[in-house]
């Protein structure tokens, strides 16, 4: 089955950097679209990049642009989310998500919390 | 960058119907999708391309949208239903994608 797993958040320091992964299994990894998504404690859905499938193409929320830069492995079936000049207000649960060919978000990882405090 | 706007709650009793909006100067031209999300989970698709029902979503749950206004209602409300539901559309280049600021429904 689809299964999205997140990893490498975190507890940094404003200003500091940390790189999010995002491991995908059960699917062709190739084929799809991906895009990452967070969740500020008690806040709502916020949409923050999406990568196109051959990696070619990305695009950012006006939010991160110029601070976050989103890649992907295909052959490792992998997605990443490296986070540069972290503010306190990124703190989030970062979520990896599947988008399927009619642009929904079908499939969706655990979450990883990212924590940016002093 | 364009925005969604949802109403932060809604409120029915079991049995009502909810109908929760959302307003956005791109949905003339962009299909909305509804997500659910309850407590500690993952967000799940309960609407997509404006009106579709994915397999497994309840009849209850339907989709509509006109002009600059989408709608999720929810005929005859259950217990169950009680859950954040963010409304989440593009931009005309398809390029941006936004989620509304996510309604929450209380059925009690």
């Amino acid at each position: 089955q689809v299964q999205l797993v997140e990893s490498g958040g975190g507890l940094v320091k404003p200003g500091g950097s940390l790189r999010l992964s995002c491991a995908a299994s059960g699917f062709s990894f190739s084929d799809f679209y991906m895009s990452w998504v967070r969740q500020a404690p008690g806040k709502g859905l916020e949409w923050i990049s999406y990568i196109a499938s051959s990696g070619t193409s990305k695009y950012y929320a006006d939010s991160v642009k110029g601070r976050f830069t989103i890649s992907r492995d295909n052959p490792k079936n992998s997605m990443y989310l490296q986070m540069n000049n972290l503010r306190t207000d990124d703190t989030a649960v970062y979520y990896c998500a599947r988008e399927n060919d009619i642009g929904d978000f079908d499939s969706w990882g655990q979450g990883t919390l990212v924590t940016v405090s002093s | 960058s364009f925005e969604l706007a949802q109403p932060p709650s809604v409120s029915v009793s079991p049995g009502q119907t909810a109908r929760i909006t959302c307003s956005g100067d791109a949905l003339p031209k962009n299909y909305a999708y509804w997500y659910r999300q309850k407590s500690g989970q993952a967000p799940v698709l309960v609407i997509y391309e404006d009106n579709k029902r994915p397999s497994g979503i309840p009849e209850r749950f339907s989709g509509s949208s006109s002009g600059t206004m989408a709608t999720l209602t929810i005929s005859g409300a259950q217990v169950e239903d009680e859950a954040d539901y963010y409304c989440y559309s593009t931009d005309s280049s398809g390029n941006q994608r936004v989620f509304g600021g996510g309604t929450k429904l209380s059925v009690l």
